[in-house]
């Protein structure tokens, strides 16, 4: 069974730095693209970073772009979202989906609370 | 503001049919395949259509995708109480370099 698994979702104060991670299994790891995705409580989807199958490209929403970085473990089957100066405005669960064709699938996703 | 245009709402009786909407712009729906994901209360967002009109091996075919020009729309036939959820359009925009959603469309079975 296709799984992703996030964790590292805290309540953290403004400013400060996080990482999120993504375990994947039942699929192999380095043929897909892996992307992040957060919604905001009671919003919408907003894309956040991609990186390719073999790490060497990323992209990033300009809402996160130079705050972020994307990096994955093929090693592992792991994905990860190292977040810093965070932002209240950050707050959000954050999901990790797969890219073939379209995101599919999507973990069940870890709370970020960015707050004082 | 999304870079995607979906009306927050839309509503139906069961049996009926409904359409969703998702308009876009030369660099994103002009260009690119749409896909359509169904966010059920308190659930995951799951993949409903890709590549425009394509469903994924168990999506019924009540659900149907497709796009014209900048424009894209998913239509639920048969509707069903179980098919109340937040409803998104998502493609991929030249300009950003990057992922855009629609606001989401809000389904309510009446």
């Amino acid at each position: 069974e296709v799984q992703l698994v996030e964790s590292g979702g805290v309540l953290v104060q403004p400013g400060r730095s996080l990482r999120l991670s993504c375990a994947a299994s039942g699929f192999t790891f380095d043929d897909y693209s892996m992307h992040w995705v957060r919604q905001a409580p009671g919003k919408g989807l907003e894309w956040v970073s991609g990186i390719s199958w073999s790490g060497e490209i990323m992209g990033y929403g300009d809402s996160v772009k130079g705050r972020f970085t994307i990096s994955r473990d093929n090693d592992k089957n792991s994905l990860y979202l190292e977040m810093s100066s965070l932002r209240t405005e950050d707050t959000a669960l954050y999901y990790c989906a797969r890219m073939g064709l379209a995101f599919d699938p999507w973990g069940q996703g870890t709370l970020v609370t960015v707050s004082s | 503001q999304s870079v995607l245009t979906q009306s927050p709402s839309a509503s139906g009786t069961p049996g009926q049919r409904v359409t969703i909407s998702c308009s876009g712009s030369s660099s994103n729906l002009g260009y690119n395949t749409v896909n359509w994901y169904q966010q059920l209360p308190g659930k995951a967002p799951k993949v409903l259509i890709y590549s425009n009109s394509q469903r994924p091996s168990g999506v019924p075919d009540r659900f149907s995708g497709s796009k014209s020009g900048t424009s894209a729309s998913l239509a639920i036939s048969g509707l069903q109480s179980d098919d109340e959820a937040d409803y998104y359009c998502a493609a991929w925009d030249d300009s950003l370099n990057g992922w855009v959603f629609g606001g989401g469309t809000k389904l309510t079975v009446l």
